[in-house]
């Protein structure tokens, strides 16, 4: 059974720093690994799409890395913004499905 | 209207009442999906509809009972709830394949 982990659950640090998320899955058959924020009480806005095949995908400030072989993702986020403060949530597409993991998320707070 | 849109964004409900969610995309994609947020949990997919039929069902008890006329509307029909499916209720879209996943803002349900 695929279970998705997130470390750390919560991150606060000063703005203008560099930082990494990671995600972590249990089963590396996957079809892909998708990376969303969530601002409170809102719904998700998706960051980063990395198909199976793909080793990374960036946009803007961010970059997102996909390692199969470890299960591991890791969203790496530059120059850190006051407006990047959100739950940053990854997602496993296990392969030959439909079914979406999510994991619990991290909580990410970019003090002024 | 783009991207995905819910209705209503909040609705409050007693046990014995029959309401329903609403779910329209405006992407031109071929699946849909619901998903319930509770509070301290991941999120968690309930139903996947690809080309209007479902093919996923995550083990989702019968008072809750979806419905997708066509590839841009998606429905939750909701009766006799329980306190504990009080949640944010949120749809997405993709296409079938590459998958990336589009969020409505959600619908905030209260049942008393």
């Amino acid at each position: 059974k695929q279970e998705v982990t997130q470390i750390p659950a919560a991150l606060s640090v000063p703005e203008g720093e560099n930082l990494v998320l990671n995600c972590s899955f249990t089963d590396s058959a996957i079809y892909n690994l998708q990376w969303f924020r969530q601002d409170p009480g809102k719904g998700l806005t998706s960051l980063l799409l990395i198909q199976s095949s793909q080793r990374e995908q960036t946009s803007g400030r961010l970059n997102a890395s996909l390692d199969k072989s470890s299960g591991r993702s890791t969203l790496y986020i530059a120059a850190s913004q006051p407006g990047d403060s959100a739950t940053y949530l990854c997602a496993v597409r296990a392969s030959g499905t439909y079914k979406y993991i999510f994991g619990t998320g991290t909580r990410l707070k970019v003090l002024a | 209207e783009t991207g995905v849109t819910q209705t209503p964004r909040h609705l409050v409900m007693g046990m014995t009442n029959k309401k329903s969610l609403k779910c329209e995309q405006h992407l031109g994609h071929n699946a849909m999906y619901w998903y319930k947020q509770s509070a301290k949990k991941p999120l968690e997919l309930m139903f996947v509809y690809s080309l209007e039929e479902r093919v996923e069902n995550n083990s989702v008890p019968s008072r809750f009972s979806p419905e997708c006329p066509n590839s841009s509307h998606l429905f939750l029909h909701l009766h006799t709830l329980q306190p504990e499916d009080s949640a944010l209720y949120l749809c997405a879209s993709s296409q079938i394949r590459g998958g990336e996943q589009y969020f409505g803002p959600g619908t905030r349900l209260t049942v008393t």
